[in-house]
């Protein structure tokens, strides 16, 4: 199975930083990969698929790159619900596989 | 509107087996897969697999093969995900979601069931 790996796995910002988020495939995986909020006790919501387009109704400081093994996830403008865990999943080749998460707190 | 409710709390013991039902809501049940995601406590995400029911296609992740089995019920818009012979760390949050882009996860999720594996 391809091995996704995040990084950092955790960070502090405050309130309207400009954040960045990478995932790394130990394979390439062309551009098939997303990314998913997920709040305590909540379930994962989608933000992003095939590494830049923007899911329906989600807030467009968020933005995704990046193709191969290299992907970013960025948000410009953390608001206050953006305090929470991040993850990316490759969506290339099954079995799927999850990136093992980024918390992102408040500094 | 679109809904995916899960059923409540199990509590199993090991060597058992466990089902957890994801009832459809708000749109054509046939016309979107059903991707089964866990969670184990404070831990991160793992994908399970996913099934089409409109043709029965599924497709598990080998770390979960020979023990799950996926089914969907078309007339009562439920999709079913059985693990059996359950260990401890089979102890988890399962989610069901309805697929999106490229079967991936989507857009619509339930709201989770924890499953508990305990002597």
């Amino acid at each position: 199975a391809i091995q996704m790996t995040q990084s950092p796995s955790s960070l502090s910002a405050s309130v309207g930083d400009r954040i960045t988020i990478t995932c790394r495939a130990s394979q390439g995986v062309r551009s098939d990969l997303g990314w998913y909020q997920q709040r305590p006790g909540k379930a994962p919501k989608l933000l992003i698929y095939a590494a830049s387009s923007l899911q329906s109704e989600v807030p467009s400081r968020f933005s995704g790159s990046g193709s191969g093994t290299d992907f970013t996830l960025t948000i410009s403008g953390l608001q206050p619900e953006d305090f929470a865990t991040y993850y990316c999943l490759q969506h290339y080749t099954y079995p799927f596989t999850f990136g093992g998460g980024t918390k992102v707190e408040i500094k | 509107q679109v809904l995916l409710v899960q059923s409540g709390p199990e509590v199993k013991k090991p060597g058992a087996s466990v089902k957890v039902s994801c009832r459809a809501s708000g749109y054509t049940f046939n016309s979107y897969g059903i991707s089964w995601v866990r969670q184990a406590p404070g831990q991160g995400l793992e994908w399970m697999g996913w099934i089409n029911p409109y043709n029965g296609n599924i497709n598990y992740s080998p770390d979960f093969q020979g023990r799950v089995i996926m089914t969907t019920e078309t007339s009562t818009s439920t999709a079913y995900l059985e693990l059996r012979s359950l260990r401890s760390d089979d102890t988890a949050v399962y989610f069901c979601a309805r697929v999106g882009y490229n079967t991936i996860p989507g857009g619509y999720w339930g709201q989770g069931s924890l499953v508990t594996v305990s002597s």
